[in-house]
């Protein structure tokens, strides 16, 4: 079985500084990983994923996320945080070659951006 | 250009008054998801389509049903809403081959109760 847990529901960083918000997965395949964003009353956006290879990934809006198997983490960070990075941040995992691509997702961290 | 479409954004319905969401899109994915999220909480997966075979989720209430009536289009049909069925409605799609598990997702339907 997989699951998600992303500690902490709500972040809070100024205008500037760097913004983690943390994701462990549990998994008995080899995952496959995601970061989405949404912005309120709007649907999901992907930020990143990882599939293979690189560990480092880069997504959009300066994100990146580090794969790191041994502490079974996905951590999304960024080095200076925006205004416009207000908004919820889900983790989610899908099992290797899953052919539905069925993602189960975290609880959601909050990021709040303060000037 | 959007590729996955719902409508309507928003939805205002009276208890026990049906109600359907609707979803279209453009990717010719094969594979078309329902979810159910309400404030503050993670995605629910209500069911989803594999071309035309419905999956339906163990614990998705019989108050839900869809339909997929081709590739392009799909529905999510709320017979009798309640007031805990007040949620944002999310599409997503996936494609089959070489998938990675990514999904697209619409900007959702947000549903009210009265």
């Amino acid at each position: 079985a997989q699951s998600v847990t992303q500690l902490g529901s709500h972040v809070s960083v100024s205008e500037g500084a760097l913004v983690l918000l943390r994701c462990n997965y549990s998994s008995s395949v080899p995952p496959y990983l995601f970061w989405y964003v949404q912005y309120p009353n709007q649907g999901l956006q992907l930020l990143l994923k990882y599939t293979t290879g690189a560990t480092l990934v880069k997504g959009i809006n300066g994100f990146e996320a580090e794969f790191k198997k041994s502490e079974t983490s996905f951590h999304l960070t960024k080095p200076s945080a925006h205004m416009s990075d207000a908004a919820e941040y889900f983790c989610a995992v899908s099992s290797y070659g899953g052919s539905q691509g069925n993602l189960i997702f975290g609880k959601g961290t909050k990021l709040s951006v303060k000037p | 250009d959007a590729m996955v479409i719902q409508n309507p954004r928003y939805q205002v319905t009276q208890f026990g008054k049906p109600v359907t969401l609707s979803c279209s899109q453009t990717l010719n994915h094969n594979v078309m998801y329902w979810y159910q999220q309400k404030s503050s909480q993670a995605p629910k997966l209500l069911f989803h389509y594999y071309d035309k075979d419905f999956n339906n989720e163990a614990d998705t209430p019989d108050n839900f049903q869809s339909r997929r009536p081709n590739t392009s289009f799909c529905f999510l049909d709320i017979r009798s809403p309640g007031l805990g069925d007040a949620a944002m409605y999310l599409c997503a799609t996936s494609r089959v081959r070489g998938n990675t598990g990514e999904l697209f997702f619409g900007e959702g339907s947000r549903l009210t109760v009265l």
